[in-house]
Parts: structure tokens; sequence; C-alpha cells
């Protein structure tokens, strides 16, 4: 399986403002995806990150509030934009498993917004 | 929309005793997964079942997916304390981009000593 990584680990930030979280996959991989896990709760996809192409977001998630870049098949960033407590969630990124089906999940983003 | 329902959302049980969390489909799925998160950190992937009636077991843990493909059972046998965390069944958006997938709402174990 893949080895995933997420920067930064965990930050406390003021409403208003925005963070960009970084996602490094060790391997080249095809899909990526970013999940958010709100406190006690099940994981929500955002969007689907697709290399040279514009992010497939779900119903609920709009590009303005969670742009996300996906540059190269090893790299992707979310950012969060113009916070609000109600942001405050694990961000998740996940990479597809072979055959595509399964998903590996990095270390998560712990996200406080005050 | 697809949904896929997960219980119970919490269990405790005492070491040694068995485990049983049960998830449900609206829909038929094309295969169905389990994860487990452990208190403060992510959801790993703990296996995968494809086949109609199919069961695998993976030492002290048996997942079973049902004849009609809409509902997945993951039991442990003697829990340990190692089992603590939250399980997720999830299953794929029907229909849509390979990858893409619903999760339960999980069911938390807890396991006393």
């Amino acid at each position: 399986s893949a080895v995933i990584s997420q920067k930064p680990s965990r930050d406390i930030c003021q409403r208003g403002t925005s963070l960009t979280i970084q996602c490094q996959v060790d391997s080249q991989v095809t899909m990526m995806f970013w999940y958010r896990q709100q406190p006690g709760q099940s994981l929500t996809l955002i969007a689907t990150a697709n290399q040279g192409s514009e992010a497939t977001y779900e119903s609920g998630f709009v590009i303005d509030k969670f742009p996300i870049s996906r540059p190269n098949l090893t790299f992707s960033t979310l950012t969060v934009s113009n916070m609000s407590p109600e942001d405050s969630s694990i961000y998740l990124c996940s990479v597809a498993g072979e055959g595509g089906e399964t998903q590996y999940f990095g270390p998560g983003t712990r996200l406080l917004v005050l | 929309g697809q949904q896929v329902m997960q219980i119970p959302q919490y269990q405790h049980v005492q070491e040694g005793e068995d485990f049983t969390t049960y998830c449900n489909s609206s829909t038929t799925l094309s295969n169905i997964q389990w994860y487990k998160q452990r208190p403060g950190g992510h959801p790993v992937f703990l296996i995968q079942l494809v086949k109609s009636g199919e069961v695998k077991k993976q030492k002290r843990l048996t997942f079973q997916f049902g004849e009609a493909k809409k509902n997945s059972s993951l039991h442990i046998t003697a829990t340990q304390t190692t089992d603590v965390g939250t399980y997720f069944c999830a299953g794929p958006n029907r229909g849509s981009t390979l990858g893409r997938l619903y999760f339960g709402r999980g069911t938390q174990l807890t396991v006393w000593p």
C-alpha cells in the first residue's frame, strides 16, 4: 500500500482565515480523494482530486470553499477557505488501492477554528 | 439517495466477549469494505467482500456479505483491548467514478479489561 503523509497534522485557526492542507504520496496514484470527518462522525467525501483537471465535488461542497489542486500524480492540496467554527474537523486525503475500489488514508489534519 | 446504515453506534464489551456490527445498504452493492479507525488515528482498510454470501476471516475477525449483497457484518470473537476503535463499513457510489465510497456511521467499540 502507498505511504501517505499530510501537512499540517493539526492547526488552530481564526475564523475568516484559510488553511491549505498538503497530501503527499510515495508513489504515483491515479485517484486521490479528500474526506472530512467531524468529531465523532463518519467520513464524508468532499471531492475527487483529478490530475490535470478540476476536482469533482460532492453535493454540498463547492470549489470556492474547498479549492483543490492536483499538480501531479503524487501530490494534492485542499484549502479550507474563509473558515468558520463549523469547519472544525479532521480532513483526510486518501488514494485508491489496487483495483481502484479500496482506499488508503493519510494520517489526517485536525483543524480547530476559533 | 444511496445510504449505508450501520448499527449499533456504540458497543461496550468485557474483554473476551464477542462483538458484532451490522451494515445495511438501501441498494445492491458491487462490493463492501470494512475499515478500522483507532482512537486518534485514521481509517485503515481491513477487507473487501465482493461475492454474494462471501465469508472471509482474519484471525478473530469474520466478515460476511449477504446473499442479496445489501448487508454485511463484522464479528470479532473473544475481543481484546487491541480491538478498541471504530469500525466502518463502506460501499461504492453506484454508477459513479471508481473509488468513491459511502461510509456507514461506524460502530465505536470499547473493550473493558
